[in-house]
C-alpha cells in the first residue's frame, strides 16, 4: 500500500524567506502528484499537479519538484509572505485508471511578520 | 463561477440520526468523492463515484451511505451505525477524459459533530 509522508509536521519561518516543504511516498510507480493549501476550517485548494513524465511544474511563487526514482517530490515557496501560513498537503494517484489518491498528513507552516 | 458546493458547513446531530450532507459540482467532472478528514491524519476514502448511479466503496465505508442520480450531485448519508461519526468531511471531482484529468477538486467542507 501506497504511504505518502510529509516531514516536518510544522513549520516557523520569518517573513521573505525562501522554503521547501516534502512530500516521500513509498511506491514510486505514481502516476501524478499533487500539492494542495488548506486554510484552517477550509477544503483543499489545488495548488499544483505533477505527471509522472514530468519534473517540476511552476506557479507564481511556488514551484514543485519530483523525482519518482527517490519517492520524493518538494515544494518551494519563494519569498514567503504571512498570507502563506496554512497546511499544505500532498497526494499522489497511482495509475491512470486508479480512483485511489494517498495523501500525506500536511505540513503546518507558519509565516511570521 | 465552476466549484464544488457542500452543504451544510456545519451540522449538529444527536446519538442515532441520519444526516445527509450535500455536494453539488457545476464543473462537468465525471468522478466525485467524499473523504472523512480527522486531526493528525490523512485525508480517508469513504465513497467514490465514477458515472451516475454507480459508486464504490472506499477505505471507510462502513456507518455511509451514497447516491449519484444526477452527475452534479453525491450526497453522503452518515447513518446512526457510524461509530464515531464526528469529524470534517470533503467533497472532491475530477475529470476523467480530455485535458488535466488527473486534477482533483475539493468544495469547502462539512463539519459534522456528534451531540
Amino acid at each position: 500500500k501506497q504511504e505518502v509522508t510529509q516531514i516536518p509536521a510544522a513549520l516557523s519561518v520569518p517573513e521573505g524567506e525562501n522554503l521547501v516543504l516534502n512530500c516521500s511516498f513509498t511506491d514510486s510507480a505514481i502516476y501524478n502528484l499533487q500539492w494542495f493549501r488548506q486554510d484552517p476550517g477550509k477544503g483543499l485548494t489545488s495548488l499544483l499537479l505533477i505527471q509522472s513524465s514530468q519534473r517540476e511544474q511552476t506557479s507564481g511563487r511556488l514551484n514543485a519538484s519530483l523525482d519518482k526514482s527517490s519517492g520524493r517530490s518538494t515544494l518551494y515557496i519563494a519569498a514567503s509572505q504571512p498570507g502563506d501560513s496554512a497546511t499544505y498537503l500532498c497526494a499522489v494517484r497511482l495509475s491512470n485508471t486508479g480512483n485511489q489518491f494517498y495523501f500525506g498528513t500536511g505540513t503546518s507552516l507558519t509565516v511570521i511578520p | 463561477d465552476g466549484g464544488i458546493t457542500q452543504s451544510p458547513k456545519y451540522l449538529f446531530r444527536k446519538e442515532g440520526q441520519n444526516v445527509t450532507l450535500s455536494c453539488e459540482q457545476n464543473l462537468n467532472h465525471d468522478a466525485m468523492y467524499w473523504y472523512r478528514q480527522d486531526p493528525g491524519q490523512g485525508l480517508r476514502l469513504i465513497y467514490y463515484s465514477q458515472i451516475v448511479n454507480d459508486f464504490q466503496k472506499g477505505d471507510i465505508a462502513e456507518g455511509y451511505s451514497v447516491s449519484r442520480e444526477k452527475k452534479e450531485s453525491f450526497p453522503l448519508t452518515v447513518t446512526s451505525a457510524q461509530k464515531n461519526p464526528t469529524a470534517f468531511y470533503l467533497c472532491a471531482s475530477r475529470k476523467l477524459a480530455g485535458g488535466n484529468t488527473g486534477e482533483l477538486f475539493f468544495g469547502e467542507g462539512s463539519r459534522l459533530t456528534v451531540l
